[in-house]
């Protein structure tokens, strides 16, 4: 219940285009809802969150679609540029006070093409 | 100061030796975490520090000893290591304060290596 499920493992979209990776939780409990991005070698970087009250944030081309009676949030990166190219992981939580582990996806590999 | 450092970036060491790893945030967070990051694997939860004290400990192998001497410093010792143990080590922290949700930010990392 615990687990949160990415997909795809890897996508090539080519320059301009949009990017979409897909997640999906079991546990109801989980209010917060980040994505980070992370380069080789490098640590993740939060890129933009949302919380279950609402069912989109855009941040510039970033946007996270949320659908809670599915379970399932979306990263949108729109304009796709080569900088880009990275890894990225969806992730959640619960409120802090007493669970302040973050629950990772298995990340996907984005490669941006010209 | 809005970021999280790590030194060193590098290290290689042998399985008998003894190290350390450090983490140092300024943004007045009360939560530091260490994580381990094998390659093409999401970061993987070791400990977390609440307030200066060990909140959660993942079952880590005791070759792992973590210590957090104040609220902006974390350091992971290591001892006894195993060529497994070689991975990228993440420190993050986040605030941890009522109201606030689970924003953790992390740092460059260390790459470690074991000989």
């Amino acid at each position: 219940q615990q687990q949160v499920k990415q997909s795809p493992q890897s996508l090539i979209v080519q320059k301009g285009g949009i990017s979409i990776i897909n997640c999906a939780y079991e546990n109801t409990a989980f209010d917060y809802f980040p994505w980070y991005q992370q380069f080789p070698g490098k640590g993740p970087a939060l890129l933009i969150a949302i919380r279950p009250d609402v069912s989109e944030k855009k941040e510039g081309r970033f946007t996270i679609s949320f659908n809670k009676s599915a379970k399932q949030f979306s990263l949108h990166i729109m304009d796709s540029q080569p900088g880009d190219s990275a890894t990225y992981f969806c992730a959640a939580s619960q409120s802090p006070f007493g669970n302040e582990k973050l629950t990772f996806g298995t990340g996907t590999r984005l490669t941006i093409i010209p | 100061d809005t970021e999280v450092t790590q030194t060193p970036k590098h290290l290689v060491m042998g399985m008998t030796n003894k190290k350390s790893l450090k983490c140092e945030q300024h943004m007045g967070h009360r939560a530091m975490y260490w994580y381990k990051q094998k390659a093409k694997k999401p970061p993987e939860l070791m400990f977390v520090y609440s307030y200066e004290k060990l909140s959660i400990n993942e079952s880590v192998p005791s070759r792992f000893s973590p210590e957090c001497p104040n609220s902006s410093l974390l350091n992971l010792h290591l001892h006894a290591l195993q060529p497994e143990d070689s991975a990228l080590y993440l420190c993050a922290s986040s605030r941890r304060t009522s109201g606030t949700y689970n924003e953790q930010f992390f740092g460059p990392g260390t790459r470690l290596t074991v000989l």
